[in-house]
């Protein structure tokens, strides 16, 4: 199995928190990316990175912020939790542009 | 801008029956192609992959799918299908480029039954 992991693996948290959902690899993998399943829409790019610094939006990016300071960390932020963003939360890496995705084991993600 | 479209959201079989998944992409630039699959409460397993060469790609579990660029298709198939094929099927497309999105279609639920 790739070297990737989330945390946390679930969290309850109130509206109008913020959250922070981390993504860590020990592959040394270029890109990473952030989606949000939900019934019925599948997976939903938030927010990507293909190099540290370097992020892109996804089709659903708006209340959620991500950082990249090093290769092996991706950080995803939702500024003010709202209800609507209660979802499954997936990571995932890949090495470049012709290689599978690799994806952590999701973070179940609760807002009340 | 690119897009993967499954248009079965459900598709019910019984055992040791044909099926077809269908997928659809569209995109412009050139696309690298995946199927995945996802049982309950699991992350997403890769079922295989086309990334060039030939256009029929076998993966994982008895699974191949056909590129065709004309139709701008990737159906999954597999010739006889078990219960433990019971999961959810999504259509992947990453294009190419520096800074490729990976996109999904919106998954389609395999349910075989006895």
């Amino acid at each position: 199995d790739a070297g990737i992991t989330q945390s946390p693996r679930h969290k309850v948290t109130e509206t109008g928190t913020p959250v922070t959902l981390r993504c860590h690899q020990t592959e040394n993998h270029r890109y990473m990316y952030w989606y949000r399943q939900d019934p019925g829409h599948g997976l939903r790019l938030i927010h990507y990175s293909y190099g540290v610094k370097d992020t892109d939006k996804g089709e659903v990016s708006d209340g959620y912020s991500v950082s990249r300071s090093k290769t092996e960390d991706f950080l995803l932020t939702l500024e003010s939790a709202t209800s609507s963003q209660t979802s499954v939360y997936f990571c995932a890496i890949t090495a470049g542009e012709n290689t599978e995705a690799f994806f952590g084991q999701g973070t179940r993600l609760t807002v009340v | 801008a690119q897009s993967v479209t499954q248009l079965d959201s459900q598709v019910p079989v019984f055992e040791e029956a044909p099926v077809e998944l269908r997928c659809n992409y569209s995109s412009s630039v050139s696309v690298y192609l995946f199927w995945y699959v996802q049982y309950p409460n699991q992350g997403l397993q890769l079922l295989l992959k086309y990334l060039s060469g030939s256009t029929l790609v076998k993966g994982i579990n008895g699974f191949e799918a056909e590129f065709n660029k004309s139709q701008t298709s990737f159906h999954l198939r597999k010739p006889s299908v078990h219960i433990s094929d019971t999961a959810e099927y999504f259509c992947a497309l990453l294009g190419s480029g520096t800074a490729s999105k990976l996109t999904f279609g919106t998954g389609t639920r395999l349910q075989v039954t006895l």
